[in-house]
């Protein structure tokens, strides 16, 4: 077995602000995903990373940054918070890249922005 | 385009009673199909996932799906929920392609009373 860790687990941070948030995994999982998760609009996907190094960009990449620099973690930046935005974040681990590969997700950041 | 879509954003069951929660997908071949389920403040779990052979795939704790090609659903059911079953559940699908990675319902959020 394994777990996905996140942090922090809440965010709040002010308009125009840089915000950075972390994931990782000890399942030895190559591939990486952040979603995010919006109240009436389920899950949507913001990056994800095949292996060490590589980035991938989802459907909702503009206005995020992310960084894999280790096997073991990803990080998401949001580049500029946006005024009243309110999210939660969803780091998710697969063993490899595949569609029937299972996806084991972490607890979630919940960001809220002033 | 494709799309995975839960026409049911709210159910209410007792306790006892048997759950059918609904799933439509738009693909144009036959998608990989999951249903995750997501308990208060934590991440996603895989309950059941389905691709090829026998339409009906049982899952974990007691949940069963029916996967249906004529009707484009693959329909969550369990045939007695306990309090703990309590959540919000989510049909995903994702074509073998995976480049546009899983693709997400807008969620079903089950509660289930005494």
């Amino acid at each position: 077995g394994g777990i996905i860790t996140q942090t922090p687990k809440f965010l709040i941070g002010q308009e125009g602000q840089k915000l950075t948030l972390k994931c990782q995994q000890n399942f030895n999982h190559d591939t990486m995903y952040w979603y995010r998760q919006d109240s009436g609009k389920g899950l949507r996907l913001i990056y994800y990373s095949i292996t060490e190094n590589d980035l991938q960009k989802g459907d909702l990449s503009e206005g995020y940054d992310a960084s894999r620099e280790k096997k073991s973690s990803f990080s998401l930046t949001v580049t500029s918070a946006q005024k009243n935005e309110m999210a939660v974040f969803l780091c998710a681990s697969s063993i490899r890249l595949g569609p029937y590969a299972e996806q084991f997700f972490g607890p979630g950041t919940r960001l809220t922005v002033l | 385009a494709q799309s995975v879509t839960q026409p049911d954003a709210r159910v209410t069951v007792s306790e006892g009673a048997s759950l059918q929660l609904r799933c439509k997908y738009s693909y144009s071949g036959t998608p990989y199909l999951f249903w995750y389920v997501q308990y208060q403040r934590q991440g996603l779990q895989l309950l059941l996932k389905y691709y090829s052979g026998d339409p009906v795939v049982q899952g974990v704790n007691g949940f069963e799906a029916e996967f249906s090609k004529s009707d484009s659903s693959f329909h969550l059911r369990k045939a007695s929920v306990h309090w703990s079953d309590s959540a919000v559940y989510f049909c995903a699908a994702s074509l073998y392609n995976y480049a546009q990675g899983l693709t997400f319902g807008l969620g079903t959020r089950v509660s289930v009373f005494p």
